[in-house]
């Protein structure tokens, strides 16, 4: 069954600094992966898919993630980041018949 | 342009009750899915539909019912509540590989 594992429960940043959230997913012939931010108390909102093609995609809110093959990842980044991006993100892999699996989650704190 | 509305966002069921969590889109999105969302343990399918008339089970569908009859709706129905189905459930949904649109989900308890 394919997998989605995020490895860090929790990150704690400055405001300012880069931030990286890891991902790596089970192996797959094709690989559509996702990366959703969820705010306290909402529903998840979509920051950026990769389907195939140029393995730097951007997002929305400032994001990029990175795909590679060879290494089964995908993580997220982001060059400077601000106190309202503090939030709860989930990376997952879906199947070309509308079923996501997601990965337990990462926390971000953003220290002032 | 609603997109995806759930009802209700708060229930509190007695053990054994039963409810139906509703999950209305009107974004004629072909895929429709629920998850529950527990703390440390992600999103988990419950079950999902590709189209009207066309549902299968996710990761954790004991106890939990659907039925797609239309595009737009997709309801989940709790047979028996349980305090284990105690979680946040969130509908979404999807066309294509476009990633999903996710509702703002139902917070249950069971007492």
């Amino acid at each position: 069954a394919q997998s989605v594992t995020q490895p860090d429960i929790h990150i704690t940043v400055s405001e300012g600094a880069s931030l990286e959230l890891r991902c790596n997913y089970s192996y797959g012939a094709t690989p559509y992966l996702f990366w959703y931010v969820q705010s306290p108390g909402q529903g998840l909102q979509l920051l950026l898919k990769y389907f195939s093609g140029d393995t730097l995609v951007q997002g929305i809110k400032g994001f990029e993630a990175e795909f590679k093959r060879s290494q089964s990842s995908f993580n997220l980044r982001k060059p400077s980041v601000h106190w309202s991006d503090a939030a709860e993100y989930f990376c997952a892999r879906s199947t070309n018949a509308g079923k996501s699996t997601f990965g337990d989650g990462t926390t971000l704190t953003v220290k002032p | 342009n609603a997109g995806v509305t759930q009802t209700p966002k708060f229930q509190v069921l007695k053990t054994g009750q039963s409810m139906t969590l509703q999950c209305a889109q009107d974004m004629n999105h072909e895929y429709m899915s629920w998850y529950r969302q527990d703390p440390g343990m992600g999103l988990r399918l419950i079950h999902y539909s590709v189209g009207a008339g066309i549902t299968d089970q996710g990761e954790v569908p004991n106890g939990y019912n659907v039925s797609r009859s239309t595009t737009e709706d997709f309801p989940l129905r709790l047979l028996s509540a349980a305090p284990s189905q105690t979680s946040v459930y969130f509908c979404a949904t999807g066309q294509g590989d476009y990633g999903y649109t996710f509702g703002s989900g139902t917070r249950l308890t069971v007492v």
